[in-house]
């Protein structure tokens, strides 16, 4: 049973656009959410939180929208730059572990 | 910075083989997991522990154990590869508390034939 899902396996978007990324959850217990980025042959790094308590959370040209109500949480990249180029997780957690999702791979194009 | 280490980039071993996969913090974390991600699959957890000689099992533990000697040092066994073990295998590590971000390695690219 998948607990955190990203529905979405790829994403193109014009430089200079809003990316979209979109993450949903099952788990109720869940009350911390986390974004990572992966670019090839590296590991993923994390790239921006949010507490269940909140539901926005910004940090330079990436934000985090919760919705608990849905259990559901978006990452928007304004202007997106070709270098966003990457497979993005979206993880949560309730307890020591996280529950990663399947990734979403975002191409910028220039 | 945090730096974590997996000791190969790319391992190539025969079914039926012990597999050893090492993994070093500099930063003190209290917290060291192992990931496996596969495509379509995402990154699942396969052992974790949260001090020295503490383990818990993952999502997905079977085939796998793991060692913590030491503070810094992680290490992950395959006690007898087999080819579904084929994957990319991630170290990560985090301070103690639950909401801490992981800082992961740079991945071991297992080929079991």
């Amino acid at each position: 049973d998948q607990q955190v899902k990203q529905n979405s396996p790829s994403l193109s978007v014009q430089e200079g656009r809003i990316s979209i990324l979109n993450c949903d959850y099952t788990n109720s217990m869940f009350d911390y959410f986390l974004w990572y980025k992966k670019y090839p042959a590296e590991g993923p790094t994390f790239l921006i939180s949010i507490s269940s308590i909140k539901d926005k959370n910004e940090d330079g040209r990436f934000t985090v929208f919760l919705n608990k109500s849905a259990k559901h949480l978006s990452l928007h990249i304004v202007p997106s730059q070709p270098g966003d180029s990457a497979v993005y997780f979206c993880a949560a957690t309730g307890s020591y572990q996280l529950t990663f999702g399947k990734g979403t791979k975002l191409s910028v194009i220039p | 910075d945090v730096k974590v280490t997996q000791s190969s980039r790319y391992l190539v071993k025969r079914t039926g083989e012990k597999v050893f996969l090492e993994c070093v913090q500099d930063m003190d974390h209290e917290n060291m997991f192992w990931y496996r991600q596969d495509p379509g699959l995402g990154l699942r957890l396969i052992y974790f522990s949260y001090d020295v000689k503490m383990k818990e099992k993952g999502d997905i533990p079977e085939g796998y154990s793991v060692s913590r000697e030491k503070k810094e040092r992680f290490s992950l066994i395959l006690e007898s590869a087999s080819t579904n073990q084929t994957s990319m295998y991630l170290c990560a590590s985090s301070e103690r508390g639950k909401n801490s971000p992981l800082h992961f390695g740079n991945g071991t690219r297992l080929t079991v034939t």
